[in-house]
């Protein structure tokens, strides 16, 4: 089946520098993005991955391994906003129209 | 500039009535579209797709339906709600061209639907 796996939880000390990891299982591969949603919010786009390699956007970056079918999103410097549930999510040709197939989430939780 | 609209942000439904949510899109043309429920705590889940005017793709059969009547326009329906229908409803859009599939998906602000 088509999958991707992805940590429930995790938590970080403001300031700090987090990983959060996603390993998926599709049949085909058109890219690894992310998502970050806040509590009672809609989902943003936060990035997006089609080649191996690390893309940085601010306090922000994405990594994708393709051989290992493996990506990361990672944060630094984390502020007490980035406390939110972050998804990954993988588009997947063979559904057709550039859907996506999405990750359970990660919930994010930081400490001061 | 892209915007979507989504509303009610909150419906309180009785089991048995009927359901219509309405999502539109602005400053695109001929995007794709989707409906998403979230449950509390989980991830996401597709309900239907549309790659234009009155092409619907269902994803999980229930007692949902959805409409596209015009090109940027999109309604979820049901003519029964259920109990197990309460959830976080999310459109969503994004573009058709192969050229731009490095773009995410732009979310709707969603509506919180309880069904009691």
């Amino acid at each position: 089946g088509q999958s991707l796996e992805q940590p429930s939880e995790v938590t970080a000390v403001e300031g700090a520098i987090v990983q959060i990891n996603c390993t998926y299982q599709t049949s085909g591969f058109y890219g690894l993005s992310w998502y970050q949603q806040h509590d009672g919010g809609a989902p943003t786009f936060l990035s997006y991955n089609g080649l191996d390699g690390l893309e940085e956007t601010g306090r922000f970056s994405s990594f994708l391994s393709r051989s290992d079918s493996y990506g990361y999103l990672l944060l630094q410097e984390l502020q007490m906003k980035d406390s939110a549930s972050y998804f990954c999510a993988v588009r997947d040709p063979p559904k057709g129209n550039y859907q996506l197939i999405w990750g359970a989430g990660t919930k994010l939780i930081i400490k001061p | 500039s892209q915007t979507i609209h989504q509303w009610p942000a909150t419906l309180v439904q009785p089991v048995g009535s009927p359901l219509s949510l309405e999502c539109t899109v602005e400053g695109t043309s001929n995007p794709n579209l989707y409906w998403y429920r979230q449950a509390a705590g989980r991830g996401l889940q597709l309900l239907f797709y549309s790659v234009g005017i009155g092409q619907i793709s269902s994803e999980v059969p229930q007692n949902l339906s959805a409409s596209r009547p015009q090109d940027r326009q999109f309604i979820l329906s049901s003519k029964k709600l259920l109990l197990s229908d309460s959830g976080f409803y999310l459109c969503a859009w994004s573009p058709q061209s192969r050229g731009q599939i490095n773009y995410g998906y732009t979310f709707g602000s969603g509506t919180r639907l309880t069904v009691v």
